[in-house]
């Protein structure tokens, strides 16, 4: 099982800054990782696939990067709904696995 | 507009079963896999199983291997989830996913249910 460690655990930052969040696997998925935005009360929603390319109607203020063992999620400057957790998941092969998350949070 | 609707979630004590359900509508459900995601009351995201479009490739997570059997009636455009012998750490809101690619086994996940609630408690 490929294991997906994010960092850190949570940001605190405020709105307008820049937000960069990491993605780490135990092994290589290529370029096989996505990125996911949850809101509280809400089913998460896919911002990033096959780590860089964004999903329909993602804002360009999300980007993301990395190949192999190593990704990073960047907001280039945060707006008030960007406050959320974040998850990354990888594709390469089953079992599918999600990394543990970013909260990113308003200071 | 793509929606999937999950059922069948609720109360149920340990070692007994439920089954999940999930409705699609809003695109060729047999283009796609499918999948359960579950997430435990304030913890992460936990992938629990998927099938392929023709049921020809399923996929478990470790932690409900031989216990949970996912299946999928393309004529009904539904989705299953055989939860059999809970623990109470199946405790969890679990949502219905679909695959992003046409045809891919395995995928990311570009709609989610709501999720449906199943309590493992005595």
């Amino acid at each position: 099982e490929i294991v997906l460690t994010q960092s850190p655990a949570t940001l605190s930052l405020s709105p307008g800054e820049r937000a960069t969040l990491s993605c780490r696997a135990s092994q290589s998925v290529s370029s096989y990782l996505g990125w996911y935005q949850q809101k509280p009360g809400q089913a998460p929603r896919l911002l990033i696939y096959d780590a860089s390319t964004r999903a329909t109607g993602i804002p360009a203020r999300f980007s993301g990067s990395g190949s192999g063992t190593d990704f990073t999620l960047t907001i280039s400057s945060l707006e008030p709904e960007d406050f959320a957790v974040y998850y990354c998941q990888q594709r390469n092969n089953w079992p599918l696995t999600f990394g543990g998350g970013t909260k990113v949070e308003i200071k | 507009e793509v929606q999937l609707v999950e059922s069948g979630g609720g109360l149920v004590q340990p070692g007994r079963s439920l089954r999940l359900s999930c409705e699609a509508s809003g695109f060729i459900f047999n283009d796609y896999a499918m999948y359960w995601v579950r997430q435990a009351p304030g913890k992460g995201l936990e992938w629990v199983s998927g099938i392929n479009w023709n049921s020809g490739s399923i996929g478990y997570a470790d932690s409900v291997k031989g216990r949970f059997t996912i299946s999928r009636d393309n004529a009904k455009n539904s989705l299953y989830l055989q939860m059999n012998s809970l623990r109470p750490e199946d405790t969890a809101l679990y949502y219905c996913a679909k695959a992003r690619e046409m045809i891919a086994v395995v995928s990311y996940f570009d709609y989610w249910g709501q999720g449906a609630l199943v309590t493992v408690s005595s």
